[in-house]
Order: structure tokens, then sequence, then C-alpha cells
């Protein structure tokens, strides 16, 4: 069965600081893997996706993620975080065998900015 | 642009009164879907539909129920509503046929009283 863990579950950082949020995934097949992020009261906003080709992906809003496939990662960066990065993030696998484009999603990693 | 719509925003209902929260999309996306979310936890998809095939959840409560009347619209109905039920009801798109990513609406806010 597919799953995601991201181990963080509240990350402070202060404004200007690096961001990496960790993802790891099991799936028994060739993963899709997606981060999403979703501020206070809203949806589910796609950053970026992996399905091939070069491992490190670029998302919007300055976000990129690596995936490892040694290490079944796909972790999430930004060299240097604003204010309104402050929000929920959640990194999601699919794939080609999963029926009706289903997703699993992490448990989500809130991040909380500092000035 | 295309999008997905939710309708409305927020809404509150009495316990056991029957509501019906509303999602459209312009992407003419094949694939519709229901999540719900409770505060601080990840999304818990609980159907979607595949064109008119309908797929439930093995653990999404029968008092949860859905309808696609056509490509563009998808309602949820909750038919005796409990305060377990107050939650973010999510509506999202995927087109089917690509790599699966899914495009999430704004959410409806559903607060039981």
């Amino acid at each position: 069965a597919q799953s995601v863990t991201q181990p963080d579950i509240h990350i402070t950082v202060s404004e200007g600081a690096s961001l990496e949020l960790r993802c790891n995934y099991s799936y028994g097949a060739t993963p899709y893997l997606f981060w999403y992020v979703q501020s206070p009261g809203q949806g589910l906003q796609l950053l970026l996706k992996y399905f091939s080709g070069d491992t490190l992906v670029q998302g919007i809003k300055g976000f990129e993620a690596e995936f490892k496939r040694s290490q079944s990662s796909f972790n999430l960066r930004k060299p240097s975080v604003h204010w309104s990065d402050a929000a929920e993030y959640f990194c999601a696998v699919g794939g080609p065998q999963a029926a009706g484009n289903k997703l699993t999603f992490g448990g989500g990693t809130r991040v909380l900015v500092k000035p | 642009d295309a999008m997905v719509i939710q309708n409305p925003r927020y809404q509150v209902t009495q316990f056991g009164k029957p509501v019906t929260l509303s999602c459209s999309q312009t992407l003419n996306h094949n694939v519709m879907y229901w999540y719900q979310q409770k505060s601080s936890q990840a999304p818990k998809l609980l159907f979607h539909y595949y064109d008119k095939d309908f797929n439930n959840e093995a653990d999404t409560p029968d008092n949860f129920q859905s309808r696609r009347p056509n490509t563009s619209f998808c309602f949820l109905d909750i038919r005796s509503p409990g305060l377990g039920d107050a939650a973010m009801y999510l509506c999202a798109t995927s087109s089917g046929t690509g790599f699966g990513e899914q495009y999430f609406g704004p959410g409806t806010r559903l607060t039981v009283t």
C-alpha cells in the first residue's frame, strides 16, 4: 500500500532563511509526487510535481523539490522564505496504478515564519 | 481562468438538518473528488466520480452522498449532519488521463450547531 510520511509536524523559520520540508513515500511502482500548499481557510494549491526526468523540479513561488529514489524522498526547499510562505504544506503520491488518479497525502507540515 | 468553484464558502446547519454543498469546474476534467478535512489534518477522500462512475471510499459513512448531474457540477449531500461532521469540505478535479495532479477549490467550511 502506498503511504507518505512528513516527519515534521511544525517548522519555525526566520524570514529570509532557507526552508526544507521532508517527505518520504512508499509506493510499489513509479511514483508521481506532488507538493501542495494550503493557506489558512483555503484550498490546496499545487506547488510542483514530479513524474520522471530531472530529479530536481522547480515550482511556483520559488520552491523546488528533489526526488531521491534511493531514499524514497521528495523534499521541498526554498532558499529564502517570505512571511507569506507561512502555511501548511502537504506532500502527496500517486501513480499510474492509482485508480481514478487518487492521491495519498502526508499528514502535513505547518510552517511558521518569524519576522 | 479555468478553476474549481465551491459554494457556499461558509455553511452553518443544524444538527440533523440535511445540507448540500456545491462544486463546479471550468477545467472540463473527467474526475471530481470530495474530501473532508478537519483541523490540522490531511484531506480525507470521501468519494470521487470518474465521469458518471461513482467510487465510494470504504470508510465513508452512509450519511454522505454525492451527485454529479453533468461534467461541470458535483454535489455533496450530508443527510443528517452530526457535530462530528463539522469540517472543511474540499472539492478537487483531475483530468483522469494525465499524471494525476488534482486541482482544488477553496473549500466550504461547514459548522453544525
